[in-house]
């Protein structure tokens, strides 16, 4: 069973505010990265797919570091706005096995 | 374009009824997955399909069965429903199994088992 572990596991955030949380996960064997984004009563939905170390992704407010040396990734929004209020879940994949999703980290904007 | 399509979203069983959930997507996928989403946990793979007539298990298999006679079809049986799989079910769908090729979701199903 490979442990991959978000943090927070909930946050809450002033609207306008910047955060950041995290994803941990094994270092060996790694291939890729994952995040998505679930809003309540929705599916989850895809931002980012990152293979290398060092790759940053963005896209709009949110962007994406990948550290695939020692084993984790950031998320950043930036200026956080009530429609930002989700569950980030964050899905490392290994060798030929399937993605391993997180718990998630769930944000919520106080407006 | 649709995307993945679940149905039915709500369900509610007795023990040891059966019940099939559907899954179709229109995006021409050839990888589908069967994920539960339990509180407090990840999703977790059930099962999961390479292209049509090819089927293997997920973490979580037991008590589930699936077939896969088309690409766009991928349905899920519940022989004999217990309480352990009250569960909220996601189908998603990916254009390849390579790592750079992220999910598609459908909108889940919401079974709950009595």
């Amino acid at each position: 069973i490979l442990n991959v572990e978000q943090s927070p596991q909930s946050l809450h955030v002033q609207e306008g505010d910047s955060t950041n949380f995290t994803c941990s996960f094994p270092s060996s064997n790694f291939y890729a990265l994952h995040w998505y984004r679930w809003e309540t009563a929705k599916s989850p939905e895809a931002l980012f797919v990152m293979t290398l170390n060092g790759d940053e992704k963005k896209k709009g407010r949110i962007s994406a570091t990948l550290n695939t040396k020692e084993g984790y990734s950031y998320l950043y929004i930036k200026g956080s706005q009530p429609e930002d209020s989700a569950t980030y879940l964050c899905a490392p994949r290994f060798g030929n096995e399937k993605l391993t999703f997180g718990t998630g980290t769930r944000l919520t904007i106080i407006p | 374009n649709a995307g993945v399509t679940q149905t039915p979203k709500f369900r509610i069983l007795k023990i040891g009824q059966s019940m099939t959930l559907q899954c179709a997507q229109d995006m021409n996928h050839n990888y589908m997955y069967w994920y539960r989403q339990d509180p407090g946990m990840g999703l977790k793979l059930i099962y999961y399909s390479v292209g049509a007539g090819i089927t293997d298990k997920g973490e979580v298999p037991n008590g589930y069965n699936v077939s896969r006679s088309t690409t766009e079809d991928f349905p899920l049986r519940l022989e004999l429903a217990a309480p352990s799989q009250t569960s909220v079910y996601f189908c998603a769908s990916s254009s390849t199994q390579g790592y750079n090729s992220p999910l598609h979701f459908g909108n889940g199903t919401r079974l709950t088992v009595t």
